[in-house]
């Protein structure tokens, strides 16, 4: 079945830093791409996706480019804030006709004033 | 649109007792997800609905686990007897399902602690 790697936490930023949290993936065929954000004591958010090899999904300042070579959908924001504390999973979509989504471990972002 | 609902928001039961939780997905969304969050790792899925059928159950632990979704919609997840194991947050989430461009919405989860 499809597996999701992603970076160890915690991750710990000053802010205005630069963020990147990695995550590969293992799946049949190309599955679509999602990187879901989790804020304290709330649900899971989507905060963006690719749905084929070099799209670039975007939000909030937050960018990922589906890399089919390296197997690849590392997340990236040049200025973090400490508003963008919170739990990053990576995620995989596929499944043929029924479509499932496996996650990564989550990595936890603090960001200090 | 109204978001994907879940309640109890938090529940503590001791372990043997049994409990359930309830979802109502967002209106007109064919497939639910029942996914389990345990603390410090990713959700992991549960079982997976297309209107009220089940298409996939394969990690659900059959022998105290038990879902259903009547008339496609509402779902309800039971633990019958819980062990302390179980303690996780539950997660419902829903999609109109089917294609890849369809990401999935997720409720805000029912936090379960087993003593």
């Amino acid at each position: 079945g499809d597996s999701v790697t992603q970076m160890e936490g915690p991750v710990t930023l000053s802010e205005e830093a630069f963020l990147t949290i990695n995550c590969t993936y293992t799946a049949t065929g190309y599955p679509s791409l999602f990187w879901y954000v989790q804020y304290p004591g709330e649900g899971l958010q989507l905060l963006l996706k690719a749905t084929k090899a070099d799209d670039k999904g975007s939000n909030k300042g937050f960018e990922a480019t589906y890399r089919k070579e390296t197997t690849s959908f590392h997340l990236e924001k040049g200025s973090v804030q400490v508003s963008d504390s919170a739990v990053y999973f990576c995620a995989a979509y596929s499944g043929g006709s029924n479509y499932k989504l496996t996650f990564g471990k989550g990595t936890l972002l603090t960001v200090n004033p | 649109e109204a978001g994907v609902a879940q309640s109890p928001r938090y529940k503590i039961i001791e372990k043997r007792q049994s409990v359930a939780f309830w979802c109502n997905p967002i209106s007109g969304h064919a497939t639910l997800y029942w996914y389990q969050q345990i603390l410090g790792q990713g959700p992991k899925l549960l079982i997976q609905f297309q209107n009220n059928g089940v298409v996939d159950d394969s990690q659900l632990p059959k022998d105290r686990f038990s879902a259903e979704r009547l008339k496609g919609v509402d779902s309800t997840l039971k633990i019958q007897p819980a062990k302390l194991e179980d303690s996780a947050v539950y997660l419902c989430a829903s999609t109109p399902g089917g294609t890849a461009n369809s990401p999935l919405h997720f409720g805000n989860g029912t936090r379960l602690t087993v003593t």
